[in-house]
């Protein structure tokens, strides 16, 4: 079995900072995601890539950007933190993009004071 | 618009009893429909998923999910609850089994009671 790694797991930040979350999966999956998490909102897609160096937005892109420079990763940036935001980011991998179960990660709780 | 309800935000139940959570679609057509479970602290993980065919869809640790598309719905059912199957229950849907297009329910906590 593979495993999806985030970190950190933890990250608070200041309003208006850069930040940047990371993951990492090792079940050699094409495509990876990454999801916010608000409490009442269920999950929202910001990015995903079907294969290194693609990105391609979802839902709520704006205000992030991606990188997918390896297969194995695909990082988050948040470009400039909102006060008072707090948020859960969810990774998640799939072999494709089509009739896949996802594989998810443990997630980064953002907290911006 | 397409969409999935779970119209439930929280569910209690006692350990040992059955339990039902609730998941509606509004879909044009008949879209691929998953259940995925998340546990404190931890990502989401899949407990069953309904492509065509059989209305009735066996998921791990005893769950079990009906596809009614009279209804619109895809219900999730235990017969007996567990403690440990406290969490949070996600529907989500995609027409076309296009991952990238899947959207997902608001999420039902369930919390057993001993």
């Amino acid at each position: 079995g593979g495993i999806i790694t985030q970190t950190p797991k933890f990250l608070i930040g200041q309003e208006g900072q850069k930040l940047t979350l990371k993951c990492q999966q090792n079940f050699n999956h094409d495509t990876m995601y990454w999801y916010r998490q608000d409490s009442g909102k269920g999950l929202r897609l910001i990015y995903y890539s079907i294969t290194e160096n693609d990105l391609q937005k979802g839902d709520l892109s704006e205000g992030y950007d991606a990188s997918r420079e390896k297969k194995s990763s695909f990082s988050l940036t948040v470009t400039s933190a909102q006060k008072n935001e707090m948020a859960v980011f969810l990774c998640a991998s799939s072999i494709t993009g089509n009739n896949e179960r996802l594989f998810f990660g443990h997630g980064t709780k953002l907290s911006v004071l | 618009a397409q969409s999935v309800t779970q119209p439930d935000a929280r569910v209690t139940v006692s350990e040992g009893a059955s339990l039902q959570l609730r998941c509606k679609y509004s879909y044009s057509g008949t879209p691929y429909l998953f259940w995925y479970v998340q546990y404190q602290r931890q990502g989401l993980q899949l407990l069953l998923k309904y492509y065509s065919g059989d209305p009735v869809v066996q998921g791990v640790n005893g769950f079990e999910a009906e596809f009614s598309k009279s209804d619109s719905s895809f219900h999730l059912r235990k017969a007996s609850v567990h403690w440990s199957d406290s969490a949070v229950y996600f529907c989500a849907a995609t027409l076309t089994g296009n991952t990238r297009k899947l959207i997902f329910g608001l999420g039902t906590t369930l919390q057993v009671q001993p």
